[in-house]
């Protein structure tokens, strides 16, 4: 089966500076992407997603990177905030199938 | 519109109850999916309805675990008898047919005793 992990269980950043979060993904017919950030106690938040037709795509400080050559998908956050402290899932799909999310990441930005 | 709905938020109960979890999907998402979270095993999905037709439930632990989705506005997952390894965080979310974003309840925090 489809299989989405992570390179980094943990991350900490300096408050103001970027943060980039790095997932792999195993099955290249995967053709939807999404990430997710989950705060303590909550469920999780729709971030930003992507289509295997895309390379990149930017939302509101944040850039997802897909390279399908690697099979990798990354989250760019600019200018890290406290409230960017969370734990990140990557997810793929691959055809009509549902959502398979990896591990995920937790960020940490320190003030 | 709420958001995906979840009760109860939190539920202790005593090994061998039987627990229900119940879901009340976004108004108008066809697509509803339940998982589980834990510290060990992060989140895992446990079974998906579309259109209220039970799709993949091959996430479902074992018997003691059953879904229903008996109209396009609820869902309850039960546990029945409930064990202490059940212990987790549960989550419903719905969407837009199965590839769109899926939109997550607050969760229900189960505890077994």
């Amino acid at each position: 089966g489809e299989s989405v992990g992570l390179h980094l269980p943990t991350l900490s950043v300096q408050e103001g500076d970027n943060s980039i979060i790095n997932c792999a993904y195993s099955n290249s017919a995967s053709d939807y992407f999404i990430w997710y950030k989950q705060e303590s106690g909550k469920g999780p938040q729709f971030i930003i997603d992507i289509r295997s037709n895309m390379d990149k795509r930017q939302g509101q400080r944040v850039t997802v990177l897909l390279n399908k050559t690697v099979k990798h998908l990354s989250l760019q956050i600019a200018a890290t905030q406290p409230g960017d402290s969370a734990v990140y899932f990557c997810a793929d799909s691959t055809g009509a199938n549902n959502l398979f999310f990896g591990t995920g990441t937790r960020l940490t930005v320190i003030p | 519109d709420a958001g995906v709905i979840q009760s109860p938020r939190h539920e202790v109960t005593e090994m061998g109850q039987e627990v229900t979890l119940r879901c009340k999907p976004i108004s108008g998402h066809n697509s509803l999916f339940w998982y589980r979270q834990t510290m060990m095993r992060g989140l895992e999905l446990l079974i998906y309805f579309n259109n209220n037709v039970p799709i993949d439930d091959s996430g479902m632990p074992e018997d003691r675990f059953s879904a229903k989705m008996p109209n396009a506005s609820f869902s309850t997952l039960k546990i029945q008898p409930s064990e202490p390894r059940d212990s987790a965080v549960y989550f419903c979310a719905s969407s837009l047919g199965t590839r769109f974003e899926q939109f997550f309840g607050p969760g229900t925090r189960l505890t077994v005793l």
